[in-house]
């Protein structure tokens, strides 16, 4: 099993409606992170959380929230999803004392239609 | 706040050759991490590379090397060799305080290698 896991992988969903996108890990990291990737944009951060408790707000953060369900758990949602949220988004996690980056998750190419 | 700039969208080097692809940043703290990742294709973040703000010596991992200029804060990628299956995306990357926080990316350069 992969060390960082989400799902789905692949989803196409209508305008306005819900959409949760799950990420799980089994590196025992505290610090997870979610980023949407665009054609020449690079990454960029939506939310990150350093433990259970900790949330945060990214760089892109407007229509989008999360929930650290637990250690090994974060999720993202968009409430009412929109066209310029197709993007293929990653979750990621790290630990304090690595000084690898972060532990990637293969990505979940989201399309608002 | 922190900024990465990568100024080459894409680049095309004849197989076996060396290729150094271009990254700056920019930030006000005085510890930080810079890192190199690799994505093929297929869509996945390969780590390749770290290097932190005091290592007096540039980084190496194989046929990639970091060329760490700290005062042109620049942050070069050097791939020696190349292969056909270094045609990729790379993205440069930089986080406060040497560790795993927040790391903020550069647009990315796309790497073909001509065979």
């Amino acid at each position: 099993d992969a060390d960082v896991t989400q799902t789905p992988r692949n989803r196409i969903t209508k305008t306005g409606k819900r959409i949760m996108l799950e990420c799980s890990q089994t590196k025992g990291h505290d610090r997870m992170y979610w980023y949407r990737q665009d054609p020449g944009l690079g990454l960029r951060l939506i939310y990150y959380s350093f433990d259970v408790k900790d949330i945060n707000k990214g760089e892109i953060s407007d229509g989008y929230s999360v929930s650290r369900q637990a250690q090994a758990k974060f999720s993202l949602s968009l409430e009412s999803a929109i066209p310029n949220q197709t993007a293929l988004y990653f979750c990621a996690t790290s630990d304090l004392s690595s000084n690898y980056g972060y532990t990637f998750g293969s990505g979940t190419r989201l399309t608002v239609v | 706040a922190q900024k990465i700039t990568q100024t080459q969208p894409g680049m095309f080097v004849q197989e076996k050759e060396a290729v150094t692809l271009d990254c700056t940043y920019d930030t006000s703290d005085p510890s930080y991490g810079l890192f190199w990742y690799k994505q093929p294709s297929s869509g996945e973040m390969i780590f390749l590379i770290y290097q932190g703000s005091y290592d007096q010596q540039n980084a190496t991992e194989g046929r990639y090397s970091l060329n760490f200029q700290k005062a042109r804060k620049s942050a070069n990628l050097v791939i020696s060799a190349s292969q056909l299956g270094d045609s990729a995306m790379y993205f440069c990357a930089m986080s406060p305080n040497f560790g795993n926080e927040k790391l903020t990316f550069g647009t990315g350069t796309r790497l073909t290698i001509i065979p």
